[in-house]
């Protein structure tokens, strides 16, 4: 079936330090691969995207590269701020008609 | 573009009683619209895809006389917690994506307290 694996939390980190949270995932077909942001009280909102193999998604200083060979997404950030603190969630869907399969959620807290 | 709203933000209700969440694609039109519940400190989970003008999917375990969908236009659908209970208290997102379009756009969610 497909799923989605990520790091558990809770992170924590001081503000500039550098970010990786991991995420691999297993999926039948070619997956679109997504990270989505929650911040406190607040809905999911879509960080970085990438549709195939060796694509990049980046925003906000987020990166995170589609690697097909290790089927890992993993979301990097050279110098977190404390506005950076939310949960962040890995996520795939097959194709447009399917549902999206989320990871289980890694929460960040930046330290001033 | 792509903004999708939920009303209300926060509801808190009597046991016993009903409760009608909205979500409206305020830019676009929605073909298929999803409910979230989320609870304290876990992932999302999906109850059930809406398509317009037709009936609501449920996923497993979901009670779908308890959480009635209805997705009556391409720009709103609305989820109703009927005769809800403490354990009903939760967080709903609702998500909605344009025809062909595999991205879904999440409404900022509505807090549901059930005292």
């Amino acid at each position: 079936g497909n799923s989605v694996t990520q790091m558990e939390g809770p992170v924590t980190l001081s503000e500039e330090a550098f970010l990786t949270i991991n995420c691999t995932y297993t999926a039948t077909g070619y997956p679109s691969l997504f990270w989505y942001v929650q911040y406190p009280g607040e809905g999911l909102q879509l960080l970085l995207k990438a549709t195939k193999a060796d694509d990049k998604g980046s925003n906000k200083g987020f990166e995170a590269t589609y690697r097909k060979e290790t089927t890992s997404f993993h979301l990097e950030k050279g110098s977190v701020q404390v506005s950076d603190s939310a949960v962040y969630f890995c996520a795939l869907t097959i194709s447009s008609a399917s549902k999206i399969i989320f990871g289980s959620g890694t929460r960040l807290s930046i330290r001033p | 573009g792509a903004v999708v709203s939920q009303h209300p933000s926060r509801v808190i209700c009597k046991s016993g009683t009903s409760v009608k969440i909205e979500c409206r694609s305020l830019d676009f039109q929605a073909t298929t619209m999803f409910w979230y519940r989320q609870f304290p400190k876990q992932s999302l989970m999906l109850m059930a895809t809406s398509n317009e003008g037709s009936k609501a999917t449920y996923e497993q375990g979901v009670e779908k006389d308890k959480f009635l969908i209805n997705h009556a236009s391409l720009t709103l659908s609305t989820l109703t917690v009927t005769s809800a209970h403490p354990e009903d208290s939760s967080f709903y997102i609702c998500s909605a994506q344009g025809q062909g379009d595999y991205e879904q756009y999440f409404g900022p969610g509505t807090r549901l307290t059930v005292t």
